[in-house]
């Protein structure tokens, strides 16, 4: 099946720690993101790539990193720069006429 | 950026159609209009598009302006199960970086 996958669905880190959130897809999409959600709010932008290899900040970048080496692939790394990580992630990739393919998120605890 | 405008939050009745506005004033002309839905600890998920003519699928309709600078998500028959923040956003020259507004929310009394 085609589809974008998020893992893992839970994720808790101690304080001071680097934790990498997977986002894989088979869509043979170009575009990719990685979006925040906290309670009650919207979506914000992170991370995008356009194609692979590249990427540029959205948003809210401070504290996060991504690579693009593969087209398939669109990780982030919440860095212990980040200082208030503990949120709901969200990972989409986009086909420029059908729109955009949404993960089922990480959400990610700090303890 | 794509800016699109919604109301906060609709309100509607179980069995009744519900139709949620967005304003897209700064539309080009070839991006397409999106609607997104997102239940609660749930990726958003695809609902409808369109270019220029209205759409029609299992899920909804989209009612778009003729100026293309807003349009209309309409469920025929709102159920309990459509009770979700709605997105409205446009894409296609903004493609690689899409960004979203707040969204409506939309709750369905049974």
């Amino acid at each position: 099946d085609g589809g974008i996958t998020q893992s893992p669905k839970y994720l808790f880190r101690k304080e001071g720690q680097n934790v990498t959130l997977s986002c894989e897809q088979n869509l043979n999409h170009d575009a990719m993101y990685w979006y925040r959600q906290d309670p009650g709010q919207g979506l914000r932008l992170i991370y995008y790539s356009q194609i692979v290899n590249d990427f540029q900040k959205g948003d809210i970048a401070e504290g996060y990193s991504v690579s693009r080496e593969k087209k398939e692939s669109f990780p982030l790394t919440v860095t212990s720069a980040q200082k208030n990580p503990t949120a709901f992630y969200l990972c989409a990739s986009e086909s420029r006429r059908q729109g955009a393919f949404f993960g089922q998120g990480t959400r990610l605890t700090v303890v | 950026d794509a800016k699109t405008t919604q109301p906060n939050s609709m309100e509607s009745n179980e069995e009744e159609p519900v139709h949620l506005p967005c304003n897209h004033s700064t539309i080009s002309g070839t991006d397409y209009i999106h609607w997104y839905r997102q239940l609660p600890s749930q990726g958003p998920e695809y609902v409808i598009h369109g270019l220029t003519s209205n759409v029609n699928n299992r899920m909804a309709s989209l009612a778009i302006a003729e100026d293309r600078k807003s349009s209309t998500l309409i469920l025929h028959r709102a159920t309990l199960r459509d009770a979700a923040v709605y997105y409205c956003i446009h894409g296609g020259t903004s493609y690689g970086k899409l960004t979203f507004g707040q969204g409506t929310i939309l709750t369905v009394h049974p």
